[in-house]
């Protein structure tokens, strides 16, 4: 596709129920980024794939958040028994490899109930 | 439509005027910035860069100038048009920090008629 795509769009989950999130990235771009946005906030960084591998989950908040990349393109952010406070929108990015201008997609709102 | 812009600093100005809209960093040891724009309900689109060995850079409409004595960042933005109505966010990219973005807090820019 022309851009970065994410889906589902918009996502409400009943408090303690697993999520997964997708994120399909320009074609060729190695590097691919999460990042979550609260509202009226900017985003904050989740983790990092360069290809398939995952060079950095620092952001990640808690053991309750996993993200894979394991062909290195689609990836997909999974939340494990999710909490109010993950009640956010969740953007994926992605870039060639060197480049530092990241492409974002459109995002997927979670809402935890 | 969703908001985004919550809670976040405004600045309002006629159609037709300049707008200029700051940020302050923290880490000296950034060496990459980036202005990024983000419309209700989509993601952040990126609109200019700057390298830390620069004090300005100058795009079609756009200038970024980077002062890292006070480590302040501003965008300018020439002849503001409606359709630059949106949150505006300054990031950085810390030297060795794989290419991930730390984003500022965000000024929603709003253009009146």
């Amino acid at each position: 596709g022309a851009g970065v795509s994410q889906s589902p769009r918009y996502k409400v989950a009943k408090r303690g129920q697993d999520v997964a999130l997708r994120c399909d990235p320009i074609s060729g771009h190695v590097s691919l980024f999460w990042y979550q946005q609260a509202l009226g906030q900017g985003p904050e960084f989740l983790t990092y794939f360069q290809n398939e591998a995952q060079l950095d989950k620092s952001g990640l908040p808690s053991d309750r958040f996993f993200a894979e990349r394991p062909e290195g393109s689609v990836s997909t952010l999974k939340i494990q028994r999710t909490q109010q406070e993950d009640s956010a929108v969740y953007l994926c990015a992605s870039s060639l490899t060197g480049s530092t201008e990241a492409f974002f997609g459109q995002g997927t709102r979670l809402t935890v109930v | 439509g969703e908001s985004v812009g919550l809670h976040l600093p405004t600045l309002s100005v006629q159609e037709g005027d300049n707008s200029i809209i700051n940020c302050a960093y923290s880490n000296s040891a950034s060496d990459y910035f980036i202005w990024y724009k983000q419309e209700s309900g989509k993601g952040p689109q990126f609109i200019i860069d700057i390298r830390s060995n620069m004090d300005k850079r100058q795009g079609q409409r756009v200038t970024v100038l980077l002062n890292k004595t006070v480590k302040h960042l501003s965008l300018q933005i020439a002849a503001t048009q409606p359709g630059d109505s949106a949150v505006y966010f300054c990031a950085e990219i810390l030297t060795g920090g794989g290419n991930k973005l730390t984003f500022g807090t965000g000024t929603q820019l709003k253009v009146e008629l």
